[in-house]
């Protein structure tokens, strides 16, 4: 079936850079996407979401931008910082049902 | 505000035995919790879509009689695993949500352990 997935699972960063994290979608019908962070032993915490009538959001360092031209998501981190260091997922939704994408672990260098 | 806990955070059970986790609604009135299970190292899978008031409605492959979920009120819902065996060992997230909307509050997960 279709479903939400991502192209890196992991992340390397530099304290201080920039992070682009991707995700693909496949489910044209998806009408909502969100961005969740996951700290180990943790529940999903929201960061940002997105309608599909729209192609960029921003929230306080971080921006998503949508194109649905080819199904792409991402989420950019700014001056990332070593608390950004997490799991993070995209999800859709799909009559208020969120499909989580597999994830991709962020990790911030000192 | 929208606060979710769970209860208990980690529980270990033997095998053949149930656990209940409970998953409450601190600060707003939840009409739909999700039940979500979550392997190591891999994402979150919807196990279960409860309505408070009605019977939760479970996604393919998810067998709702060995995983029976109660939402007896706006503010609780529980999971029961029951004769539960080591393969049911994982990490539980629930969620809430008010109607018709799309976000939805998590829940600090319960880490079940069978031996």
């Amino acid at each position: 079936g279709e479903s939400v997935g991502l192209h890196l699972p992991t992340l390397s960063v530099q304290e201080g850079d920039n992070s682009i994290i991707n995700c693909a979608y496949s489910n044209s019908a998806s009408d909502y996407f969100i961005w969740y962070k996951q700290e180990s032993g943790k529940g999903p915490q929201f960061i940002i979401d997105i309608r599909s009538n729209m192609d960029k959001r921003q929230g306080q360092r971080v921006t998503v931008l949508l194109n649905k031209t080819v199904k792409h998501l991402s989420l950019q981190i700014a001056a990332t910082q070593p608390g950004d260091s997490a799991v993070y997922f995209c999800a859709e939704t799909n009559d208020y049902k969120l499909s989580f994408g597999a994830g991709t672990t962020v990790t911030v260098r000192a | 505000g929208a606060v979710v806990s769970q209860h208990p955070s980690r529980v270990i059970c033997k095998s053949g035995t149930s656990v209940k986790i409970e998953c409450r609604s601190l600060d707003f009135q939840a009409t739909t919790m999700f039940w979500y299970r979550q392997f190591p190292k891999q994402s979150l899978m919807l196990m279960a879509t409860s309505n408070e008031g009605s019977k939760a409605t479970y996604e393919q492959g998810v067998e709702k009689d060995k995983f029976l979920i109660n939402h007896a009120s706006l503010t609780l819902s529980t999971l029961t695993v029951t004769s539960a065996h080591p393969e049911d060992s994982s990490f539980y997230i629930c969620s809430g949500a008010l109607a018709e909307t799309y976000e939805q509050y998590f829940g600090p997960g319960t880490r079940l352990t069978v031996t």
